[in-house]
C-alpha cells in the first residue's frame, strides 16, 4: 500500500529535550516536506526536500532541522524543544512537478 | 511571492444545501491550484487539483472548482451538503520552480442536519 508513515503519532516531552520524529514514504517520491498545523494559521511549511542530500527552509524553520540521506527517509529534528513548538506536524510526499502531496497522519507533539 | 487567502474560518450550511468555499491566490504567473479535505484526526487528502486543462476541475466526493483568472480565485462548490462532507478544507497553490505548495489557513465546514 501507498504511504507516508510517521512516527511517533503522540508525544510529549519536556522543554530541552532532544527529539526526532521520522516520516518514510514507499512512493519512491523525489519532493519530501515537513508542515505544523495550528488553530487559525493553517499549515506552515517547516523544511522540503527537492532530492536526496537537498533541503531548503520553509516558512517557519527556526527551531527544526531536517535530513535526506535517503529517498525514502526525511526525519524532523528539534534539537532543544520548546513550548511554543507543541503542534500538529505533517510529513507530505509528491513526485517531481506540481503534483499531488500525499500526507502522513500526523505527530501531536506537545513540550511541556 | 505566492499566496493563498481562504474567505471564512468556518462555514455553515444545512445538509442539501449548496456548498461553497472561498479561494484567492496571487501568482503573477499561471499557478497550480489544489484543495484538500481533511478530516477528524486524519491527515489531508486531494479533493482536485487544476492544472490548466480546465477551469472547471472536477473531484472526488462531488466536489468541483472553478478557476477563474480575471478574479484569482479557485472556489470550492458542492451543490449538496452531506453529514459526511464536516472536515476543513484547504485551498494551496504552486507556481514556477517551487513544487511544493503554500497552503490557506483552511475552512472548517460545518453540516446541520
Amino acid at each position: 500500500e501507498a504511504q507516508v508513515t510517521q512516527n511517533p503519532r503522540y508525544l510529549i516531552t519536556v522543554t530541552g529535550k532532544k527529539l526526532t520524529v521520522t516520516c518514510s514514504q514507499n512512493m519512491n517520491h523525489e519532493y519530501m516536506s515537513w508542515y505544523r498545523q495550528d488553530p487559525g494559521l493553517g499549515l506552515r511549511q517547516i523544511y522540503y526536500s527537492m532530492n536526496v542530500e537537498v533541503t531548503d527552509k520553509g516558512d517557519v524553520p527556526e527551531g527544526y532541522k531536517v535530513s535526506r540521506k535517503e529517498k525514502r527517509n526525511f526525519p524532523l529534528i528539534l534539537e532543544s524543544p520548546s513550548p511554543n513548538q507543541t503542534s500538529l506536524y505533517f510529513c507530505a510526499s509528491s513526485s517531481r512537478g506540481h503534483n499531488e502531496q500525499f500526507f502522513g497522519p500526523g505527530t501531536r507533539l506537545t513540550v511541556l | 511571492a505566492q499566496s493563498v487567502t481562504q474567505l471564512g474560518s468556518h462555514v455553515s450550511v444545512s445538509e442539501g444545501a449548496l456548498v461553497l468555499l472561498r479561494c484567492n491566490y496571487s501568482s503573477s504567473v499561471p499557478p497550480y491550484l489544489f484543495w484538500y479535505v481533511q478530516y477528524p484526526n486524519q491527515g489531508l487528502q486531494l479533493l482536485l487539483k487544476y492544472t490548466s486543462a480546465a477551469t472547471l476541475v472536477k473531484g472526488i466526493n462531488g466536489f468541483e472548482a472553478e478557476f477563474k483568472k480575471s478574479e484569482t480565485s479557485f472556489h470550492l462548490t458542492k451543490p449538496s451538503a452531506h453529514m459526511s462532507d464536516a472536515a476543513e478544507y484547504f485551498c494551496a497553490v504552486s507556481k514556477g520552480g517551487s513544487y511544493i505548495p503554500t497552503f490557506g489557513r483552511g475552512t472548517s465546514l460545518i453540516v446541520h442536519p
